[in-house]
This record gives C-alpha cells, sequence and structure tokens, in this order.
C-alpha cells in the first residue's frame, strides 16, 4: 500500500526567506508521480508542482522547487523568498495505481500548515 | 478556466437525515472524485467515477454512496448522516490519464458539512 508521510504540522517563516516542507513516500512501483498542492484559507486545492520518478531533473515552477531524493524516498517541496501569500496548507502527494482509476487517483500526506510572518 | 462548483459552502444537517451533495464541473472530464478532509489526516478518497454510471470505491466508502447520471454532475450521498461524518468535503474532477502523462486533479472550494 502507498503512504504519504508529512511529519511538520505546521511552521513559521519570516517573510523573504526560504521555506523547506518535508515530504516522504512509501511506494513498491517503479514508476510513480508526486505533487504539491496549496491551500489557501478560502479552501481551495491549487496544483503546485509534479515530480515523476524517471524525471532526471528536479521539478521547478517559479518560486517552488522540489528537492527529490529517490533512495530516500523523499520529495520535499523548497519555498523561495516566501510571501505573505504563501501562508496556507501544504499538501503532498502520489499517483495511485490501484484499481480501474489506474494512476488518475491520488493519496495524499496529512499537510503541512505554513504562517509567514512580516 | 476549469470550473468545479460545489452546491453549498457550509451546510448543517441532523444526525440520521439523508444529505446530498453536488458537484458540477464544466470541462468535459471524465474523471471526478469525491475526498474527505480532517486535520491531520489530509484529504481521503471516498468514491471516484471514471465515466458516467461508473464508479469505484476510495479508501472511506462506508456509509456513503455516489450517483454520476450526467457527465458533468457527480453526487455524494450520506444515506443516513452520523456525527462522525462532519468534515470538510471536496470535489475534484480530471482528464483520464493519457499516454502516462499526469492530468492534474481541479478542485472544487468545498463543502463544510456539520452533522448535528
Amino acid at each position: 500500500a502507498q503512504k504519504i508521510t508529512q511529519t511538520q504540522p505546521g511552521m513559521f517563516v519570516q517573510e523573504k526567506e526560504a521555506v523547506t516542507l518535508d515530504c516522504t513516500y512509501d511506494t513498491s512501483d517503479q514508476s510513480y508521480g508526486l505533487f504539491w498542492y496549496k491551500q489557501p484559507s478560502s479552501g481551495e486545492m491549487i496544483f503546485l508542482i509534479y515530480q515523476g520518478s524517471y524525471d532526471e531533473q528536479n521539478a521547478t515552477e517559479g518560486r517552488y522547487s522540489l528537492n527529490f531524493q529517490k533512495a530516500r524516498k523523499s520529495a520535499n517541496l523548497v519555498i523561495s523568498a516566501s510571501q505573505l501569500g504563501d501562508s496556507a496548507m501544504y499538501f503532498c502527494a502520489m499517483r495511485d495505481k490501484r484499481g480501474k482509476a489506474a494512476g488518475n487517483k491520488l493519496t495524499f500526506g496529512g499537510g503541512t500548515r505554513v504562517l509567514v510572518k512580516p | 478556466d476549469v470550473k468545479v462548483t460545489q452546491s453549498s459552502r457550509y451546510l448543517v444537517k441532523r444526525t440520521g437525515e439523508k444529505v446530498f451533495l453536488e458537484c458540477v464541473q464544466d470541462m468535459d472530464h471524465e474523471n471526478m472524485f469525491w475526498y474527505r478532509q480532517d486535520p491531520g489526516l489530509g484529504l481521503r478518497l471516498i468514491y471516484f467515477s471514471y465515466d458516467v454510471k461508473m464508479k469505484e470505491k476510495g479508501d472511506i466508502p462506508e456509509g456513503y454512496s455516489v450517483s454520476r447520471e450526467k457527465k458533468e454532475r457527480f453526487s455524494l450521498i450520506l444515506e443516513s448522516a452520523s456525527t462522525n461524518q462532519t468534515s470538510m468535503y471536496l470535489c475534484a474532477s480530471s482528464l483520464r490519464v493519457k499516454g502516462g502523462y499526469y492530468q492534474p486533479q481541479h478542485f472544487g472550494d468545498g463543502t463544510r458539512l456539520s452533522i448535528l
């Protein structure tokens, strides 16, 4: 069975500093995909970044980058130059290939709440 | 832009009532999902539908059923609501995975359901 673990329930970060959100995963698949979503207080889930297990480069998307360490089964999100609008819940997720929905479903971690201080 | 619309942001119901949560998407997506979100547990999949009238149980289907009579609409039904079903419910939709490429899930704003 797949499992996603986010060990940091919450953290503070100073505005303009970088922050790293931890995510470790457990899977027996050789091919898999990892995602990060942001959920502001308004409730909507916003897709941030995707990393495929066979991608040679770590994914980057603007101020978001993914520190992918395959041997350690970790996919940490790095947010550079934090802004007040980055205050939100952040979820790590993995593609779930079980059942008829092969690859269409996601398994989520418990989330990390980030609060950016001015 | 993809729009996933959930019928209510907040809903209060009584124990034993039959509760319907509605979700509509406007991008002709094949896949639709219902998740439940609880503090510390992240999002857990209740049910998934990959086509009209087709459904698959997720990780926590007990106490819930779903209906997908039209491609754009996916309903979550609490047959007899209980207090332990008080939670945030999120609907999502996506295109089917094609050629191994990931199709992101697009989420609605969520329905915060309280069962008294």
